[in-house]
């Protein structure tokens, strides 16, 4: 399997700009994460779907940032217009929940994503 | 108050020590305990999972869970250069079990 897979993997923008970042989840996985990474606050989460739908965004930051998943094989990121503190490593995850419980499993992170907003 | 508290170090040790990580947390409706491993640019990626309370080794990584003092800690032993690297705890459950809280992670050096 391939694993997890983001796009792009670096991404350099200006402030003001918008931003969209990919995720592919692992095949036959249902649930994907995002989540950012920076030295002062460390590993968060945003949002998570659950067969494509999104259970928890209570870590959305604000209004400039947005999620979809149109199918269970693809998911994106937005955010606009962006800050200069947006700027970290986003990544994506996905795991299988198990059928019975609610227990969403071991999640699989994918490489990430470095944004840089200048 | 954080759910999950999580000296961030960093920690060195010579080669072929015993390493032990810590993480305290908050909320005794937690039941899943994870420690991730994250090297340098990457992803993290899952070590050692366990539920509830107890020991669960696995070759040279045992995790351990004490339920009662909400602390969890993951040893290390005969420590490698290899081994170096972030090492996050990360907790399910309570109200949420989709969700994981992550500690702020660990900087481990092995030193040959």
């Amino acid at each position: 399997d391939a694993g997890v897979i983001q796009s792009p993997r670096h991404e350099v923008t200006e402030m003001g700009q918008e931003v969209t970042l990919r995720c592919k989840p692992i095949s036959g996985h249902n649930s994907l994460f995002w989540y950012r990474q920076t030295m002062m606050r460390g590993l968060e989460l945003l949002i998570y779907f659950n067969n494509n739908v999104p259970i928890d965004d209570s870590g959305m930051p604000e209004d400039r940032f947005s999620a979809k998943m149109p199918n269970a094989s693809f998911s994106t990121l937005k955010i606009q217009p962006s800050e200069p503190r947006d700027s970290a490593v986003y990544f994506c995850a996905s795991s299988l929940a198990r059928t019975s419980g609610r227990f969403f499993g071991e999640q699989y992170f994918g490489p990430g994503t470095r944004l840089t907003v200048t | 108050q954080k759910e999950v508290e999580q000296d961030p170090g960093p920690l060195s040790v010579p080669e072929g020590a015993i390493v032990s990580l810590n993480c305290t947390y908050s909320n005794s409706a937690f039941q899943y305990f994870m420690w991730y491993r994250q090297y340098s640019r990457k992803g993290p990626e899952l070590l050692m999972y366990t539920y509830s309370s107890g020991n669960k080794e696995d070759g040279r990584f045992t995790a351990q869970v004490d339920k009662s003092s909400k602390y969890i800690s993951l040893f290390i032993r005969d420590s490698q250069p290899s081994d170096s690297a972030t090492y996050l705890c990360a907790i399910a459950g309570g109200t949420s079990y989709g969700k994981l809280t992550f500690g702020q992670g660990t900087i481990l050096t092995v030193h040959p």
